[in-house]
């Protein structure tokens, strides 16, 4: 089946670096999405992405974030200069359409650290 | 704004109790209802949806109705594992576009032999 995977499952920095992360959509989808989780709370919605340009954003989701999609396969997630607050764990989503109806599909995570 | 609220955790049952997890939300319109679980070092899996009034989605035992009248999607399972402990989300499609799915806090379901 299918799934959605991620790079790394785990990353460390120190504040004030810039971080990746990447994701592999399930390669018919259409709509790409990240997620956090920081520790014990709830998962928050970041953005979303269709057509090569951002459909919506959150206020989370400030200059120092930046999505892209550089090939037909990959999704990265940018964070410009990480903040300690940033320490949370990082879900990719996709799906195959951006109705009302979809699924969107998860992959397992990027744990986040910054130190 | 759409939100959801689930009851609080954890909620501890012993092996092949029943099990509720209560849910409800606020929303304009019809939304789409989704219940993920997320189990113990894992990501997001989607365990069942319903996407209009008195539908009833189920999968692996759970079930949840969609209630419009009493805005609710609560999830059951009538006999619950050890292997069901996880953290089960209830969530659903944000205001405006259909992109932003909005979760609820959370609740971690253990099962004890």
């Amino acid at each position: 089946e299918p799934e959605v995977t991620q790079t790394p499952s785990h990353q460390v920095t120190q504040m004030g670096q810039e971080v990746i992360l990447r994701c592999v959509p399930i390669s018919n989808h259409l709509y790409f999405y990240w997620y956090r989780q920081i520790l014990g709370q709830k998962v928050e919605f970041l953005v979303s992405f269709y057509n090569n340009e951002i459909s919506e954003k959150s206020e989370i989701f400030d200059d120092q974030f930046s999505v892209e999609r550089p090939d037909g396969s990959n999704f990265t997630l940018k964070i410009r200069s990480t903040k300690l607050e940033d320490s949370a764990m990082y879900f990719c989503a996709s799906s195959l359409e951006g109705g009302r109806r979809e699924t969107q599909y998860f992959g397992p995570g990027t744990r986040l650290l910054v130190l | 704004g759409n939100s959801v609220t689930q009851m609080e955790g954890p909620v501890t049952l012993s092996e092949e109790a029943f099990l509720t997890i209560n849910c409800t939300y606020t929303a304009t319109g019809y939304p789409s209802l989704f219940w993920y679980v997320q189990y113990p070092g894992e990501g997001l899996q989607l365990l069942l949806k319903a996407t209009k009034a008195d539908d009833k989605g189920s999968n692996k035992g759970f079930e949840a109705t969609y209630r419009k009248e009493t805005t609710s999607f609560h999830l059951e399972k009538g006999s619950v594992q050890v292997s069901d402990s996880a953290v089960y989300f209830c969530a659903l499609y944000g205001d405006g576009g259909y992109n932003k799915l909005i979760f609820g806090a959370g609740t971690r379901l253990a099962v004890h032999p």
